[in-house]
């Protein structure tokens, strides 16, 4: 089945910062997803982004579905970004990454 | 329009037990899908149905079954629970293939 690896696992970052989480998958797709896992284990939906470049406030994102990959950019990080982001790809079945683990210190 | 919401939200079950979680997706969807969360193998696809058909089934034993109704809302069932079940449950709906999933708050599921 399809392979998705997400990079990097762990991220540190200063208020204010900003960062690039990264989302690579084996095969080509017709859907691919962000997400951000909350502290109460609920995803909330970031973007559906099958390719192309989407801009959410202080969210975008980019997938480049020829070269099989998918960035997630956060600007100006707040604490409240903190918690676990996923990419997940395919149809109906979503394959999921193993997610970027973020967290923003005041 | 309301979200997809789940019932339970937390359940402690002893081993051998078997339990139902029920998913009610958002209006107008039409495909449900279940994925199992745990710390060690993240997060899995369980199974899917569409108008009231399991499309999908993914790497699960069979005490892993489920069902949708023609309202499409969905239950899943697992039955003879062992600890390794202990998990979130996660529900998510959509219009159909290709399109955007959502998903519901979980089911929080204990085995002792």
């Amino acid at each position: 089945g399809i392979q998705v690896e997400q990079s990097p696992p762990d991220l540190i970052l200063q208020e204010g910062a900003n960062s690039t989480l990264r989302c690579n998958f084996s095969d080509s797709v017709n859907n691919l997803q962000w997400f951000h896992q909350n502290p109460w284990g609920q995803l909330i939906n970031l973007f559906y982004i099958p390719s192309g470049t989407k801009q959410n406030g202080r969210l975008s994102a980019t997938t480049v579905a020829t070269e099989r990959y998918s960035l997630l950019y956060i600007s100006s990080s707040q604490t409240t970004d903190s918690g676990v982001y996923f990419c997940a790809v395919a149809g109906n079945m979503l394959t999921f990454g193993g997610g970027t683990r973020l967290m923003v210190k005041p | 329009k309301a979200g997809v919401t789940q019932t339970p939200r937390y359940l402690i079950k002893t081993r051998g037990q078997q339990v139902t979680l029920s998913c009610s997706p958002i209006s107008g969807h039409r495909s449900v899908s279940w994925y199992q969360q745990t710390p060690g193998q993240g997060l899995q696809f369980l199974f899917e149905y569409f108008s009231e058909t399991q499309r999908n089934k993914g790497n699960f034993p069979g005490r892993f079954s489920g069902r949708q109704f023609s309202n499409s809302r969905s239950e899943m069932n697992v039955s003879t629970l062992e600890l390794g079940d202990s998990a979130l449950y996660l529900c998510a709906s959509s219009r159909g293939d290709s399109y955007e999933q959502y998903f519901g708050p979980g089911t929080r599921l204990t085995v002792t």
